[in-house]
């Protein structure tokens, strides 16, 4: 089956500590991207990578580190240096170079108490 | 603020009905694309329409946009229960497969 995976599903944290999100895809696909979702809110792009080695920041990306050390693999911290880190982080993937649909993955919901 | 904002932000249909939500965006695109989400779950990419396509159907889905007035609207025809789910459009700046998400339209049909 292919697809994009997230996993946990939910996690649980207290204050103050780092935490890792972890996204796998089996597609090939060299573009990968997280995102933050708050509710009843839209997606805001966190980090995004085209290639491995390489990753950009997006419109969120303080407090937050991401590595692409694998194709298949980019996991995103949040760090204790986010403020408001309780949301539902959504990866995805893409082709890289022309114009293509993103696919998502499950979605992980991080509670920070 | 959003590059693209979806208008209404919540819809209630009877089963049966039709579906209509508006996107609108501020700057030239690339492409929109319309995406839903179920609740608590990953978002499904509907349909993808380019710059220069004015309407792409799929099944149920009729897609149009106006690149003057930098709108787009999904249409869901004969809407069913289990259309029941949020939609959003996304808009693509041809900048590094970046999309930038509007809001969401949250539709709610009722049996």
């Amino acid at each position: 089956d292919g697809g994009i995976t997230q996993s946990p599903k939910y996690l649980f944290r207290k204050e103050g500590q780092n935490v890792t999100l972890s996204c796998e895809q089996n597609l090939n696909h060299d573009a990968m991207y997280w995102y933050r979702q708050d509710p009843g809110q839209g997606l805001r792009l966190i980090y995004y990578s085209q290639i491995v080695n390489d990753f950009q920041k997006g419109d969120i990306a303080e407090g937050y580190s991401v590595s692409r050390e694998k194709k298949e693999s980019f996991p995103l911290t949040v760090t204790s240096a986010q403020k408001n880190p309780t949301a539902f982080y959504l990866c995805a993937s893409s082709p890289r170079g022309q114009t293509y649909e993103q696919y998502f993955g499950p979605g992980t919901r991080l509670t920070v108490t | 603020s959003q590059q693209g904002e979806e208008d209404p932000q919540a819809l209630s249909i009877q089963e049966g009905e039709n579906a209509t939500m508006n996107c609108s965006y501020k700057t030239s695109i690339n492409n929109l694309q319309w995406y839903r989400q179920n609740s608590g779950r990953g978002l499904v990419h509907l349909i993808l329409i380019r710059s220069n396509e004015r309407e792409k159907h799929s099944g149920r889905l009729r897609v149009t946009l106006d690149t003057s007035k930098k709108s787009s609207s999904l249409l869901i025809t004969a809407s069913r229960a289990a259309d029941t789910a949020s939609y959003f459009c996304a808009t693509d700046l041809g900048a590094g497969n970046k999309l930038t998400f509007g809001g969401g339209t949250r539709v709610l049909v009722k049996p």
